[in-house]
């Protein structure tokens, strides 16, 4: 079975322009989170995806916007890029929300996203 | 609100010596636990969880990490280090009421041979 992908693995973009980041899930899963990763921050939660509908958000702008696609592929967006918003961002799948022994994350290897 | 603490957030450790990366968490209510380990630009894989049973866990690579519901920790120790061992390790946690996995700040591991 593949891995979580994404796509691209590096970015780099202004400061005011708007980037678009893709997840492709392991086949089967339903849900996608993503995250920001920075130095000394660790992981920030943005939002998850389970169905085309966002279950959870983040405490994020709403320059940051996301969404599932009916085959389960996510998007991640910003609007509006700052310096600050320069980190990696991960992908998450896991086969269903729902509690259980199968409780566990699949990372992609990320976007190294750098606004300059 | 709930979060999840790792209070060092860099530990060196000799090759062949035992380890403990500490870990608590804000709530003592039903918990999922996990350790995550992440090597050099790749993503996180996971060592191992605790959902249930004996608070004692067993992962991946000799790690294993005990679960303290009254001291709301999980900490992760494995007894004789490798220098493959390099890496950043985020505990997680996941409230059962509340479907979102959050991460701890993260602590990098460094072996020195």
């Amino acid at each position: 079975k593949a891995g979580v992908t994404q796509t691209p693995r590096y970015l780099i973009k202004t400061r005011g322009q708007q980037v678009t980041l893709s997840c492709s899930p392991i086949s089967g899963h339903r849900s996608v989170s993503w995250y920001q990763q920075t130095p000394g921050q660790g992981l920030q939660f943005l939002f998850e995806y389970f169905s085309e509908t966002q279950r959870n958000k983040g405490n994020f702008p709403g320059r940051f916007s996301g969404r599932q696609f009916s085959n389960s592929r996510s998007e991640m967006n910003v609007s509006t890029l700052e310096l600050g918003d320069s980190a990696l961002y991960l992908c998450a799948s896991s086969p269903t929300i729902i509690q259980g022994n199968d409780e566990k994350l699949f990372f992609g290897s990320g976007t190294q996203l750098s606004v300059l | 609100a709930q979060s999840v603490t790792q209070l060092d957030s860099q530990v060196p450790v000799f090759e062949e010596a035992p380890v403990e990366l500490r870990c608590n968490y804000s709530s003592s209510v039903s918990v999922y636990l996990f350790w995550y380990v992440q090597y050099p630009n790749q993503g996180l894989q996971l060592l191992l969880k605790y959902l249930s049973g004996s608070t004692l866990v067993k992962g991946i690579n000799g790690f294993e990490a005990e679960f303290n519901k009254s001291q709301t920790s999980f900490h992760l120790r494995k007894p004789s280090v490798h220098i493959s061992d390099t890496a950043e390790y985020f505990c997680a946690v996941k409230w059962t009421s509340y479907d979102k996995v959050i991460f701890g700040p993260g602590t990098s591991l460094s072996v020195i041979p």
